[in-house]
């Protein structure tokens, strides 16, 4: 299955400021998904990250506060924008098996603290 | 959307046999995963289901009736290390839709 670097692991930012995560994969993949994972909850998808269109946003998030890159089939950037602390979160980038019979690979996530 | 409802929390004895269910919208459905999670680590591949039947993989096993929305995980000869959330996942077209997840607690 692919490896995924995902960086960075974790970040303690200041309210009104942005992160920028990223993820590295080591094989090309045709999409990339973005999940977060708020505090003893489970992944809800945040978007959909396809090479060489814009990304596709589910219900309830939208581009302004979560730009998305994917400027390769190996590479995704998910923007996290002007935070709050409800955008305290662990931030999972994840690809889909090119199988399809092994379901999401996951990169080790990125723990944001806004405070 | 995807309903998927699954037990928010068990507690089962080492050594014994745990089982976590999980029931999906039928409709349009294309497969069942099920993932662990230790805390503070990302989500791992267990097993997958597309058709009715039962999965075994080592200690663990996993069933799906398609015609019930049904699936569960069976965890045998628990161990400590089997403290985690378990996470269902059910997909019709892409992405992957996840439950909220069931936190197991293995006891000595």
């Amino acid at each position: 299955s692919a490896v995924i670097s995902q960086k960075p692991s974790r970040d303690i930012c200041q309210r009104g400021t942005s992160l920028t995560i990223q993820c590295q994969v080591d094989s090309q993949v045709t999409m990339m998904f973005w999940y977060r994972q708020q505090p003893g909850q489970s992944l809800t998808l945040i978007a959909t990250a396809n090479q060489g269109s814009e990304a596709t946003y589910e219900s309830g998030f939208v581009i302004d506060k979560f730009p998305i890159s994917r400027p390769n089939l190996t590479f995704s950037t998910l923007t996290v924008s002007n935070m709050s602390p409800e955008d305290s979160s662990i931030y999972l980038c994840s690809v889909e098996s090119e199988t399809g019979n092994y379901g999401y690979t996951f990169g080790s996530g990125t723990r944001l603290t806004v405070v | 959307g995807q309903n998927i409802d699954q037990p928010t929390e068990m507690t089962a004895t080492e050594g014994a046999i745990v089982q976590i269910n999980c029931t999906y919208q039928t409709s349009g459905f294309n497969g069942l995963f099920w993932y662990q999670q230790h805390a503070g680590e990302a989500p791992t591949f267990l097993s997958y289901n597309v058709l009715d039947g039962l999965e075994e993989k080592g200690r663990f096993s996993s069933f799906l009736s398609r015609s019930k929305g049904y699936s569960y995980l069976l965890l045998k000869e628990l161990q400590m290390k089997d403290s985690a959330s378990y996470l269902c996942a059910s997909r019709r077209d892409t992405p992957l839709v996840f439950g909220k997840g069931t936190r197991l607690s293995v006891i000595a």
